[in-house]
């Protein structure tokens, strides 16, 4: 199936620790995203990146970490996690011009 | 800089009766205009689109929105609610003319709980 997928889809963590979650499309776009959904469903965007080429780094920790090995992946690593990190974390993906993001079904983080 | 302003946290409506959820947005240019629908535990999945020519767009699971450039509103609505259409709806806009980064991304907002009762 054509999709944006993303692991795990469930991860629960102690402060302190490094996770990563990992993110693939297979829609042959060229620019991929990371967004951060808080408790209150509120939307923001991370990170974006076009052929492999970070283009958008929003007001966002150091600890976070984007890695484009490919087109086709975007991985985002977290560093020195906090409680304040716990989210929904998507990954998208969309043709530049189109604009439109495909998303993924999202990764649950809980910290403890 | 551009925004999306959705008024509403909550909707709630009666199953089989019409439905609107408001949007408002502002961009320096021309607006890009989305909607995204959220189910429970789910990623988003997307709606519709207003890129240009007719103010009217119809999407998917039977919405549509208007895209009003003087109100620079772009309102969902759908004539007959189902209960399988309570979830959280986002509005989203992206200037059309954007050539930085930031520009170029979509922009969400806050997002609005629809409820349709039985």
């Amino acid at each position: 199936d054509t999709a944006v997928s993303q692991t795990p889809k469930y991860l629960v963590t102690q402060m302190g620790n490094d996770k990563s979650i990992k993110c693939e499309q297979n829609l042959g776009h060229d620019t991929m995203y990371w967004y951060k959904q808080d408790s209150k469903k509120f939307l923001k965007i991370m990170f974006s990146y076009n052929n492999k080429e970070l283009i958008i780094n929003e007001t966002v920790p150091n600890r976070f970490s984007p890695k484009s090995p490919d087109k086709a992946h975007l991985n985002l690593h977290i560093n020195s996690l906090e409680l304040g990190d716990s989210a929904v974390y998507f990954c998208a993906s969309s043709q530049v011009r189109a604009g439109d993001p495909f998303f993924g079904p999202g990764t649950r983080l809980t910290v403890l | 800089a551009q925004s999306v302003a959705q008024p509403e946290d909550q909707v709630n409506v009666a199953e089989g009766n019409p439905l609107t959820v408001k949007c408002t947005y502002s961009v320096s240019g021309n607006p890009y205009l989305f909607w995204y629908v959220q189910y429970p535990n789910r990623g988003l999945q997307f709606l519709l689109k207003y890129i240009t020519g007719d103010n009217l767009v119809k999407g998917s699971y039977g919405f549509e929105a208007e895209f009003n450039k003087s109100q620079t509103s772009f309102h969902l609505k759908k004539p007959s609610a189902l209960v399988s259409d309570s979830a959280l709806y986002f509005c989203a806009v992206r200037d059309r003319g954007g050539t930085s980064g930031s520009a170029r991304q979509l922009t969400f907002g806050s997002g609005t709980q629809l409820t349709v009762l039985p």
